[in-house]
């Protein structure tokens, strides 16, 4: 199967505070990127899907200014939580596309004090 | 609103044992469907893909697909240990790669 990273595997930040976290497809190039969130024994969210070198789709409730995502390149994408608060403390996953298969990044989790 | 079913669970099955994993979906035009198995606190990892109807065998595993019954099923021969975990059924929505996914059933395989 497709090797995707993910960095950091976990973080723990202040209130208030960003946090950038990067995606990479390490031996396949990946037009589309999804991201996803997962709460504590609940399913898989989609947050947004993002194509290389254009403007991310946003997911209905999912605040663009909050969650930002780049998608420079094929192999790289990253998201970054502005300002984040308690409630977005979070397991946050990305999803790079190959063919039509998604595959899953290790995931990040966020924890926010 | 597509969707897609799954008896959350949990689903018990002795060692050794056949452990039937079952799925429903709601849209018509959805033309692929993948199993995923997650482990608490891991990502998601791809266990299977299937785009026609039938049986697609992989190991263990088993991957059935009835269009007309809009249903998909996974299933686990000689069932492990090691294979307790949350399965996630999903569908294929549209050409843009987006997935729609079920809740995941829990299965626990007893020693």
């Amino acid at each position: 199967g497709a090797v995707v990273s993910q960095h950091p595997s976990w973080v723990i930040c202040k209130s208030g505070t960003s946090v950038k976290i990067e995606c990479r497809s390490l031996d396949f190039q990946a037009t589309t990127m999804f991201w996803y969130r997962q709460f504590p024994k609940q399913s898989l969210m989609l947050m947004a899907t993002s194509n290389e070198g254009s403007k991310a789709t946003y997911e209905q409730g999912v605040e663009k200014d909050k969650f930002l995502i780049n998608h420079a390149s094929l192999t790289l994408s990253t998201l970054t939580v502005t300002s984040a608060h308690p409630e977005d403390s979070s397991f946050y996953i990305c999803s790079p596309l190959d063919a039509y298969t998604q595959y899953f990044g290790p995931g990040t989790r966020l924890t926010v004090l | 609103q597509k969707e897609v079913e799954q008896n959350s669970g949990p689903l018990s099955v002795p060692e050794g044992a056949i452990a039937s994993l079952n799925c429903t979906y709601s849209d018509r035009g959805s033309q692929s469907f993948f199993w995923y198995r997650q482990y608490s606190g891991k990502s998601p990892e791809l266990i299977m893909f299937i785009y026609s109807n039938g049986d697609k065998e992989d190991g263990r595993f088993t991957a059935q697909l009835n269009k007309a019954s809009q249903y998909v099923s996974l299933l686990i021969r000689d069932s492990q240990p090691s294979d307790s975990a949350t399965y996630l059924c999903a569908a294929g929505s549209g050409n843009t790669g987006k997935l729609i996914f079920g809740q995941g059933t829990t299965l626990q395989v007893k020693p």
